[in-house]
């Protein structure tokens, strides 16, 4: 079966340090790969979205990066934080871009 | 490109009441329609799914939601809720063309005992 992982599960970085959140999936090949964020309050914002190996989406011109080392690999960046960074992070993965996608635990980031 | 509104915002009820949470959504074409639930500090998770035949869909924790072509609708139900099922809830909308879901606000449900 297909497992999501996301790590880490809570994060606390002050406002200008770096940030790197990996999500990691298993038991299939090739998916679509997808990173949203909430901030409190408020529904989801897709970030950007991946449907191969070094191909990225960017839904939200902003101070994050994506990438995608590997065909399930999927990490979230920023070189220098922001408090509006600030939010739960969701990666999920789908097998077709149109059908479900299926999500992971999420990361809590606080910027201080 | 697709589009999806959940018109309540928020929603109380009582355990053992029902439960309807609305979705509308635009698009041209038969869309692909998704239920998601997310309880506090967590991910989502899927409860149903439509992409075609029947239009009353049966899902996971005793949900279903009805496909209503003219009125361009989605809606959840379920028939009696458990205080578990206080929850936010996702309607999502995908199509062939596009590259992603499209998702609604959301609606925050609360059960009262």
């Amino acid at each position: 079966s297909q497992t999501i992982h996301q790590w880490p599960a809570t994060l606390v970085q002050p406002v200008g340090s770096p940030l790197s959140l990996e999500c990691t999936v298993e038991g299939t090949s090739n998916p679509n790969l997808y990173w949203y964020r909430q901030a409190a309050g408020r529904g989801l914002q897709l970030l950007f979205y991946s449907v191969g190996i070094g191909q990225i989406s960017s839904e939200v011109p902003q101070n994050l990066s994506a990438s995608r080392p590997q065909d399930r690999q999927f990490i979230l960046s920023s070189k220098k934080l922001l408090l509006s960074d600030s939010g739960f992070y969701l990666c999920a993965w789908s097998v077709l871009s149109r059908e479900e996608q299926y999500f992971g635990p999420g990361t809590r980031l606080t910027v201080t | 490109a697709q589009s999806v509104t959940q018109p309540d915002i928020h929603i109380t009820v009582s355990e053992g009441a029902s439960l309807e949470l609305r979705c509308n959504y635009s698009y041209g074409a038969t869309p692909y329609l998704f239920w998601y639930v997310q309880s506090p500090g967590q991910g989502l998770q899927l409860l149903l799914k439509y992409f075609s035949g029947d239009t009353l869909v049966q899902g996971i924790k005793g949900f279903e939601a009805e496909f209503k072509r003219s009125q361009s609708s989605f809606n959840l139900r379920k028939p009696s809720v458990h205080w578990s099922d206080a929850a936010e809830y996702f309607c999502a909308v995908g199509a062939p063309v596009q590259d992603k879901l499209s998702f609604g606000a959301g609606t925050t449900v609360t059960v009262r005992a």
